[in-house]
């Protein structure tokens, strides 16, 4: 265990459901990331919050909606996703912008869409 | 935007032997940051290494070391004593001064080397 906790591990839904994954750091970081992992590909970062600010990344579809409450949780909010969607994603914090130490990864959640 | 390539999907490498991944990156910029992170069948990415690119001197960690080539825009990785806990993806990492809102930074990386250990 690195200090990131990802919740579930894995998750299969319905193209109409609605769900949420969740990410918690105690490490202190000031900044958490998602990253989607599907094979074959690059990690794509989805979204960065960096002291509780946003930065968004547009290419992102909007059945996709991250949320963070306080500096040690994040959420990613799952609505209407598509079969295509099915990856790894993976919530990552850093310090400082990683320059040091890099990013602490979770171990992910593996999401199937239906 | 950065671009990182990782030109082998695959390798394999017979255990105590030496195996090198290799990295090219595409950036603007002069000063940055290149990772290696592994991640095991556990899925958790981990840091392995890290270079500063103004640091001429070659990184190293135990049985893991970096040739990095500025000019060349080439950041490989070197692994000694190959041992079967190293089986895992490997992948390569940028991370450039471009700064993306409220004192964060990308993190750019490649498609990944699936490296394989043979007993």
């Amino acid at each position: 265990e690195t200090g990131v906790t990802q919740t579930p591990r894995h998750l299969v839904m319905g193209m109409t459901n609605k769900k949420s994954l969740k990410c918690e750091q105690h490490l202190g970081h000031n900044a958490m990331y998602w990253y989607k992992q599907s094979a074959k590909k690059p990690l794509e970062l989805m979204f960065v919050y960096s002291l509780e600010e946003r930065v968004e990344n547009n290419s992102v579809p909007s059945r996709f909606s991250p949320e963070c409450p306080n500096s040690s949780h994040l959420f990613l909010h799952l609505h209407t996703l598509q079969p295509e969607d099915s990856a790894l994603y993976l919530c990552a914090s850093s310090q400082d912008g990683g320059t040091v130490y890099g990013y602490t990864f979770g171990s992910g959640t593996r999401l199937t869409v239906v | 935007a950065q671009t990182v390539t990782q030109s082998q999907p695959e390798m394999s490498v017979q255990e105590a032997e030496t195996v090198t991944l290799s990295c090219t990156y595409d950036t603007s910029e002069s000063d940055y940051y290149l990772f290696w992170y592994k991640q095991p069948p556990s899925r958790q990415m981990i840091l392995v290494i890290r270079q500063e690119a103004y640091k001429q001197q070659n990184a190293t960690e135990n049985r893991f070391s970096v040739n990095f080539q500025k000019a060349a825009k080439s950041f490989s990785l070197k692994i000694s004593d190959s041992q079967l806990g190293d089986a895992a993806m490997y992948f390569c990492a940028y991370r450039g001064l471009i700064y993306s809102g409220a004192g964060s930074y990308q993190l750019t990386f490649g498609k990944g080397t699936k490296l394989s250990v043979i007993p």
